[in-house]
């Protein structure tokens, strides 16, 4: 079964400052997708970015982007010039790309607080 | 853009009462997902459908039961209800098509008292 992990519970960040939060997974599939989930106060999941395990090439949204290393399983998620609405939780999440098996296996999350 | 409904959006249910959470996917969306997200935790599959039929199940409790309808809106049945089912139960939906980006309701609140 794939697995994610979110090393950091807790993250902070200066507004306007950069932070990066890790998420690392354990899969045997070849063909898969990632993605980051934001969960404001609201409770709402709310799509961050998302990735295709065949593209090299990060994916980028805005002022969010992500560094994929496939090899190594760790898909991490870069926030630029940090703003108080980016405060929230911030979920990892890995999808298979085989049929039968497409639901979103989750992290434990990491809290981010954005400081003015 | 429409987006995932979920109903209710909060429910207080006492001990061992029923509880029915509804959802309603985007349109043209094939496949509803539950989750279960207690105090503090991350999301917890319960269950999915694609056209109607059960395609994946999880985490679900025995007392839980779920079905996908002809008009693909979705219905949680929880029966026997505990202390411990208290929390945020999402809806989400997607199409069929592989790696698909899954879009999630806003939730339903469910306090069990």
């Amino acid at each position: 079964a794939q697995t994610v992990t979110q090393s950091q519970p807790e993250m902070s960040v200066q507004e306007a400052e950069t932070v990066t939060l890790s998420c690392t997974y354990d899969t045997s599939e070849s063909d898969y997708y990632l993605f980051w989930y934001k969960q404001p106060p609201s409770r709402q999941m709310i799509l961050v970015i998302r990735q295709e395990a065949y593209k090299q090439q990060n994916a980028t949204e805005n002022r969010f982007s992500v560094n994929f290393q496939k090899a190594a399983k760790s898909f991490s998620l870069k926030i630029s010039d940090s703003q108080l609405g980016d405060a929230a939780m911030y979920f990892c999440a890995y999808r298979s790309g085989q049929g039968g098996s497409e639901k979103l296996v989750f992290g434990k999350g990491t809290k981010l607080t954005v400081n003015p | 853009a429409a987006g995932v409904i979920q109903s209710p959006r909060h429910l207080i249910k006492e001990k061992r009462e029923t509880a029915t959470l509804k959802c309603y996917p985007i349109p043209r969306h094939d496949t509803v997902y539950w989750y279960q997200q207690g105090p503090g935790q991350d999301p917890q599959f319960l269950i999915s459908f694609y056209e109607k039929m059960q395609s994946d199940k999880g985490s679900i409790p025995d007392r839980f039961s779920a079905q996908q309808f002809s008009d693909y809106h979705s219905e949680l049945n929880m029966s026997s209800l505990e202390l411990g089912d208290s929390a945020l139960y999402f809806c989400a939906s997607s199409s069929r098509l592989p790696g698909n980006t899954i879009y999630f309701g806003e939730g339903s609140w469910l306090t069990v008292v």
